[in-house]
């Protein structure tokens, strides 16, 4: 298995354009987990699935962000308006419950917002 | 609440021992990990530790857990210049289902 393969690996783009992220989990996997790297906050979860469920949200920013899993092979995250603090690195994991504990973290898409 | 707390650097030589510790405050984790992060890459899990559980043994990687006073430790023997990179600790707060909290990370550098 190739692992979690997120696109793309960089993006660039100017304030108040929308962006949006990818995320293919390991196949088979059945949760999966949208986290956000930044130098001041560290790692923090935005969103997780489960069965293409989202099953807490509580740590997406704000109406900006929306996360969809339409099937269990995909998910999207969408940043619309992007704004300069959006910058980061945001990570992709799946893992197959129960062993939730076994996540699989894809390489990142480092996001830059200028 | 849920907070996980790590010193942000440690510097070692080759061959020493190195010793990363964490500490937690949600007594109801019911599982603590250690991942490994490398420059430009994503997380890597190196191990992890059940709640019930006071240690854990894995070739050069050995994690104590000492529930009392809501202390992870990760002991990496014979460190070698490859290991130098983020070390994250992180808990599973009971009945959250796969939501992982994570520390600040550790960089740890090792000297040849």
């Amino acid at each position: 298995d190739a692992g979690v393969i997120q696109s793309p690996r960089h993006e660039v783009t100017e304030m108040g354009q929308e962006v949006t992220l990818r995320c293919k989990p390991i196949s088979g996997h059945n949760s999966l987990f949208w986290y956000r790297q930044t130098m001041m906050r560290g790692l923090e979860l935005l969103i997780y699935f489960n069965n293409n469920v989202p099953i807490d949200d509580s740590g997406m920013p704000e109406d900006r962000f929306s996360a969809k899993m339409p099937n269990a092979s995909f998910s999207t995250l969408k940043i619309q308006p992007s704004e300069p603090r959006d910058s980061a690195v945001y990570f992709c994991a799946s893992s197959l419950a129960p062993r939730v504990f076994e996540a699989f973290f894809g390489q990142g898409t480092r996001l830059t917002v200028v | 609440g849920e907070d996980v707390e790590q010193s942000l650097f440690l510097s070692v030589r080759e061959g020493d021992s190195s010793v990363i510790n964490c500490t937690y405050t949600d007594s109801s984790s019911t599982y603590l990990y250690w991942y490994k992060q490398e420059p430009g890459a994503g997380l890597q899990l190196l191990t992890y530790i059940f709640s019930n559980m006071d240690m854990k043994q894995d070739q050069r990687l050995t994690v104590l857990l000492n529930k009392k006073d809501k202390h992870l430790s990760l002991r990496i023997a014979d460190t070698q210049t490859g290991d130098s990179a983020i070390y994250f600790c992180a808990e599973t707060p009971y009945n959250q289902g796969g939501k992982l909290i994570f520390g600040q990370g550790t960089e740890l550098s090792v000297k040849p």
